[in-house]
């Protein structure tokens, strides 16, 4: 069964620093571009960042840009959104998204369940 | 940034009943365009990808239609489990992916 598990969400002060991660399992992670997007609460999707199977291709949403950082690790089948100097409107469910294959023009499936990331002093 | 939006923004309507979602896009994405469900707490499903493909799994009560700026979500006999707030996604200028704002179905 294709799985992923994101982790590492909580409550930090303005300014501060997370790190989430996102487990993937039951495909083979180093084949597929992966993404993160969020959710504030009550709000729409957005998407927030995505990094190409091999890492060579990484892009950011303009509101995260300078901010975030979203790396991988194949060996560990782990997907990885470092955010830093946060803001209360960054508050959101996070969730990573797997392209649906490894060609160009791709809709996302499956996402993780989510993981709450709260900004606030 | 293509922008996405989506009409109703929220929709009442009763089981057995057949609703249409339309989400337009600022400019011709062809065919590139999903289709998510969303229930509270929990994660997008996938329902429809390239505008009209139905995901495995899906049933057959949704489909989807429309090209270039135009496009409809259709749920043909409402059940019980398809309220729930929809979203369209387009594609089409990877990576600078953009969503509708969502279409709320409540039950009248």
């Amino acid at each position: 069964e294709v799985q992923l598990v994101e982790s590492g969400g909580g409550l930090v002060k303005p300014g501060g620093s997370l790190r989430l991660s996102c487990a993937a399992s039951g495909f083979t992670f180093s084949s597929y571009s992966m993404n993160w997007v969020r959710q504030a609460p009550g709000k729409g999707l957005e998407w927030v960042s995505s990094i190409s199977s091999s890492s060579s291709y990484i892009y950011y949403a303009d509101s995260v840009k300078g901010r975030f950082t979203i790396s991988r690790d194949n060996a560990k089948n782990s997907l990885y959104l470092q955010m830093n100097s946060l803001r209360a409107e960054d508050t959101a469910v996070y969730y990573c998204a797997r392209d649906s294959s490894s060609r160009l023009y791709n809709w996302f499936d499956p996402w993780g369940q989510g993981t709450l990331v709260t900004v606030s002093s | 940034a293509i922008r996405m939006t989506q009409s109703p923004s929220s929709l009442s309507a009763s089981t057995g009943d057949r609703v249409t979602i339309t989400c337009r896009a600022s400019q011709g994405i062809s065919s590139y365009l999903a289709w998510y469900q969303q229930k509270p707490g929990k994660a997008p499903k996938l329902l429809i990808y390239a505008a009209s493909t139905l995901q495995s799994g899906v049933p057959s009560r949704f489909s989807g239609s429309g090209s270039g700026t135009d496009f409809t979500l259709t749920i043909s006999c409402l059940q019980s489990e398809d309220f729930a707030t929809y979203y369209c996604q387009q594609y089409y200028s990877y990576p600078q992916y953009t969503f509708g704002q969502g279409t709320k179905l409540e039950i009248k």
